[in-house]
């Protein structure tokens, strides 16, 4: 099983600053990672996938990198909207043995 | 638009089984692949398990193995999940969720579309 890891667990930023979030795969996913976002009582939301595609309706300001075993979300310009808990997943494996990250939590300072 | 509305709530005794649908309306439903997640009270998001309609064969998850049923009715575009032997550390929001990757070929993908999310409950 492949082992996804999320860092930190909890990120507290001022609204307008910058936010960067990592994502560590325990062995190569290629470019077969996603994001998700979920705020409080509602259901995941597709924010990135294939590590950088911004998925329909996302804002510019979410942007996705890395390859391989390293991966970042990054939130360029913090709005207070964006208070939620997010996920990384790989889905590198056929067949399907999806893996989730234990979540960062994003905090507005 | 596509969309995926879930069953609602459970309350199941331990040892029981409980069965959680998910309707999808809005695009294509045979040939893109149905994911079922389950997040416990303030846990992360656990894989259990997908099917592909057009081909009616699932994949689970080896911790769900023995345990838990997905299967798919294209006639109503619905998939099911059934989860048997429920204990207490099975109470949990289990969602569904339609793949981003479609075109009935078996391959791994995001998942595009979520469903709201089933709350079920196990206690005695």
């Amino acid at each position: 099983e492949i082992v996804m890891t999320q860092s930190p667990a909890t990120l507290s930023v001022f609204p307008g600053e910058r936010a960067t979030l990592s994502c560590r795969a325990s062995q190569s996913v290629s470019r077969k990672l996603a994001w998700y976002q979920q705020k409080h009582g509602q259901a995941p939301r597709l924010l990135i996938f294939d590590a950088s595609t911004r998925a329909t309706g996302i804002p510019a300001r979410f942007s996705g990198s890395g390859s391989g075993t390293e991966f970042t979300l990054t939130i360029s310009s913090l709005q207070s909207e964006d208070l939620a808990v997010y996920y990384c997943q790989q889905y590198k494996e056929w067949p399907p043995m999806y893996t989730f990250g234990q979540g960062t939590k994003l905090e507005i300072k | 638009q596509v969309q995926l509305v879930q069953s609602g709530a459970e309350m199941k005794k331990p040892g029981s089984s409980v069965r959680v649908s998910c309707k999808a309306s809005g695009g294509t439903f045979s040939t893109y692949g149905i994911s079922w997640m389950r997040q416990a009270p303030g846990q992360g998001l656990e894989w259990m398990g997908g099917i592909i309609p057009i081909f009616g064969t699932a994949n689970y998850a080896q911790k769900f193995q023995g345990r838990v049923t997905i299967i798919a009715d294209k006639s109503t575009t619905t998939a099911y999940m059934e989860l048997s032997g429920l204990i207490s550390e099975d109470t949990a929001v289990y969602y569904c969720a339609r793949e981003g990757l479609g075109g009935g070929v078996p391959h791994p993908s995001y998942l595009h579309y979520w469903g709201q999310g089933t709350l079920v409950t196990v206690s005695s």
